[in-house]
């Protein structure tokens, strides 16, 4: 079974320009949810979908937006990029529930300059 | 504000020594609690799920214990190889709904050869 593939893995992008990201889930898996990793931190949650709805939100501003598509897969797009920005994306996705095990993809790492 | 301690930050060990470290986390309304390796360049990967107070988990020569009354988890080592050196995470979440994990900062190991 293919596993968790996001697209792109690397970015470069200038401060104030957006920035789109795409997960596949696991086949099957209707639950995707977005961290983000920046040195230092851990994994911050940013939101979670299930059936193209979002239904959990972590603390970061409106900027940073998401949606899923009916296949279940998802993408993030953060828009007027700010240098605090530059980090790890991490997708993961599970069958149902954010508090079953998640899988994760290999991350998109943004370089905000 | 729900928080999630590991310690130690970091760690170095000889290849061959056992090592432990361990996760903090709210005793109330637990739910389960995960521990993940995250080595460089990869995905995290998830070790165990633990859900239940005295819960043992062993996969090779890793192994777990919780203690949801106290709120504490530890995840040993046996024998530590260079090929154990990662990032270990470890997530908890809570009963109370659909609810994202939250993770701790990790615990780097790096076994020298």
């Amino acid at each position: 079974k293919a596993g968790v593939t996001q697209t792109p893995r690397y970015l470069i992008k200038t401060r104030g320009q957006q920035v789109t990201l795409s997960c596949s889930p696991i086949s099957g898996h209707r639950s995707v949810s977005w961290y983000q990793q920046t040195p230092g931190q851990g994994l911050q949650f940013l939101f979670e979908y299930f059936s193209e709805t979002q239904r959990n939100k972590g603390n970061f501003p409106g900027r940073f937006s998401g949606r899923q598509f009916s296949n279940s897969r998802s993408e993030m797009n953060v828009s007027t990029l700010e240098l605090g920005d530059s980090a790890l994306y991490l997708c993961a996705s599970s069958v149902v529930a954010t508090q079953e095990t998640q899988y994760f993809g290999p991350g998109t790492r943004l370089l905000v300059l | 504000i729900l928080n999630v301690e590991q310690s130690p930050q970091s760690l170095h060990v000889q290849e061959g020594d056992s090592t432990n470290f361990t996760c903090s986390f709210p005793s109330s309304n637990f739910y389960a609690l995960h521990w993940y390796r995250w080595e460089t360049a990869k995905s995290p990967e998830a070790l165990f799920v633990m859900t239940l107070n005295g819960d043992e988990k062993k996969k090779g020569r890793i192994s777990a214990t919780l203690n949801t009354k106290e709120g504490y988890s530890y995840l040993y080592i046996k024998g530590s190889q260079p090929e154990d050196s990662a990032t270990y995470l470890c997530a908890f979440s809570w009963n109370s709904g659909n609810t994202p994990l939250v993770f701790g900062k990790g615990t780097r190991l790096s076994v020298i050869a």
